[in-house]
């Protein structure tokens, strides 16, 4: 199987920070890297797809990058609804995997 | 729109069988989508536990492959799981997704998921 790692595991920051959230695969996957956020108690929803496509309808405030084996997620100018839960997840493989998570906290 | 929406028991007893289903609902099963089930356990991280296409064939999680069989009803426009002899660890929240056959892909859209008890 395919390891994602997130770094940090959580941080903390304020309404307008930007914040760096970093995901490292085990393995070369290309560009075949997404990521999402999941509020509480709600199913996760896609920000980023392909590394560094900006999915239909999210703010312009997150971006992606990166290829290979690592990449980033950067939030720039943290809204109060970004307190959350942000997974990477690959698809090079058909046996998905995702990161452990890196929870953003006020 | 796709929607999915997962059904299913709230509390299954340790060794029993747990049984979900996701209704799709704004798009048909058969077009080129695999079809997927994942969880979360409490205060934990995303776990894929396996899919199905609308040929009937699946992709399993290694770990859990021994218990599970995921399926489609075509007739109903639906897909099931079942994960049998189950334990304290299999409780978790249950989500249906869905994602394409062919890269790149992603999951899009998420069912808004069911929380699974095992417990006697």
């Amino acid at each position: 199987d395919i390891q994602l790692t997130q770094s940090p595991s959580s941080l903390s920051a304020s309404v307008g920070d930007r914040v760096t959230i970093t995901c490292r695969a085990s393995r070369d996957i290309d560009i075949y890297l997404n990521w999402y956020r999941q509020r509480p108690g709600k199913a996760p929803n896609l920000l980023i797809n392909t590394a560094s496509n900006l999915q239909s309808g999210v703010p312009s405030r997150f971006s992606g990058s990166g290829s290979g084996t690592d990449f980033t997620l950067t939030i720039s100018g943290l809204q109060p609804e970004d307190f959350a839960t942000y997974y990477c997840q690959q698809s090079f493989n058909s046996l998905i995997t995702f990161g452990g998570g890196t929870q953003v906290e006020v | 729109q796709v929607q999915l929406q997962e059904s299913g028991p709230g509390l299954v007893k340790p060794s029993g069988t747990l049984s979900l289903t996701c209704e799709v609902s704004g798009s048909s099963l058969e077009k080129t989508n695999w079809w997927s089930w994942l969880r979360q356990s409490p205060g934990k991280g995303l776990e894929w536990i396996g899919e199905v296409y609308h040929t009937g064939s699946t992709l399993y999680n290694q770990s859990l492959k021994s218990r599970l069989t995921i399926f489609v009803d075509k007739s109903k426009n639906q897909f099931s799981l079942k994960l049998a002899s189950v334990t304290a660890a299999d409780t978790a929240v249950y989500y249906c997704a869905s994602r394409e056959q062919l890269l790149p892909n992603w999951f899009d859209p998420w069912s808004p998921g069911t929380l699974v008890t095992v417990s006697s």
